[in-house]
């Protein structure tokens, strides 16, 4: 699986829109990119995912840029509860490959948002 | 439609002990994985459960099994519990191979190790 490259912090102004990038230089043609955070004490939370169309559902809009070398999620109204560590993660789609339910997490932003 | 519900939530465990942890999957769900977090190493794999076989396997010793029943549900055991073993253990569900849903996670048990 592709390694993603995103900075350790971030922080947002509650009511402004979250914008969080990850970089995927090394990913393949096939592989999906999937957000998911995790609050404090839980597990983590499924956002949103694509594989080389923009995305938007109700939490948050997925942004890939043409060479499918980067990503942006955007939350576009940040609220205090948004407050979490964001995992920025490409896979290989499911059926493609034996490696169908492993997911690799790096370290992930946390992205803090202030009153 | 509940979530993925992990169980205990909390268990406090000594060294050379064995544990059974617990997973029941979001309904219709037959593929189950399972992940450790720690401080240190953040969160990794350990395996992957379909159809009651295991598919996929993480860089973990021996010590760490698990299974799946007909229905879904899993359970995966550590045997020789030592003080690293501490952890908060996460299982995540979808639908299975085939499909490119999401994998859906519970909020874990964490174990302690004295």
């Amino acid at each position: 699986d592709a390694k993603t490259t995103q900075p350790p912090s971030m922080d947002c102004a509650e009511g402004r829109a979250a914008n969080l990038p990850c970089n995927h230089s090394t990913i393949s043609g096939n592989e999906y990119v999937y957000w998911y955070r995790q609050i404090h004490s839980q597990g983590p939370q499924y956002i949103i995912h694509g594989l080389k169309n923009n995305e938007t559902n109700e939490m948050a809009s997925l942004i890939i840029t043409e060479d499918r070398k980067s990503s942006t999620l955007i939350l576009p109204h940040a609220t205090l509860r948004d407050t979490a560590v964001y995992y920025c993660i490409v896979r290989i789609p499911i059926g493609g490959s034996s490696n169908t339910g492993k997911l690799i997490f790096g370290q992930g932003t946390t992205l803090q948002v202030k009153p | 439609k509940a979530g993925v519900t992990q169980t205990p939530r909390y268990l406090i465990k000594t060294r050379g002990q064995q544990v059974t942890l617990s997973c029941s999957p979001i309904s219709g769900h037959r593929s189950v994985s399972w992940y450790q977090q720690t401080p240190g190493q953040g969160l990794q794999f350990l395996f992957e459960y379909f159809s009651e076989t295991q598919r996929n396997k993480g860089n973990f010793p021996g010590r760490f099994s698990g299974r799946q029943f007909s229905n879904s549900r899993s359970e995966m055991n550590v045997s020789t519990l030592e003080l690293g073993d501490s952890a908060l253990y996460l299982c995540a569900s979808s639908p299975g191979p085939g499909t490119n849903q999401p994998q859906h996670f519970g909020d874990g048990t964490r174990l302690s190790i004295l």
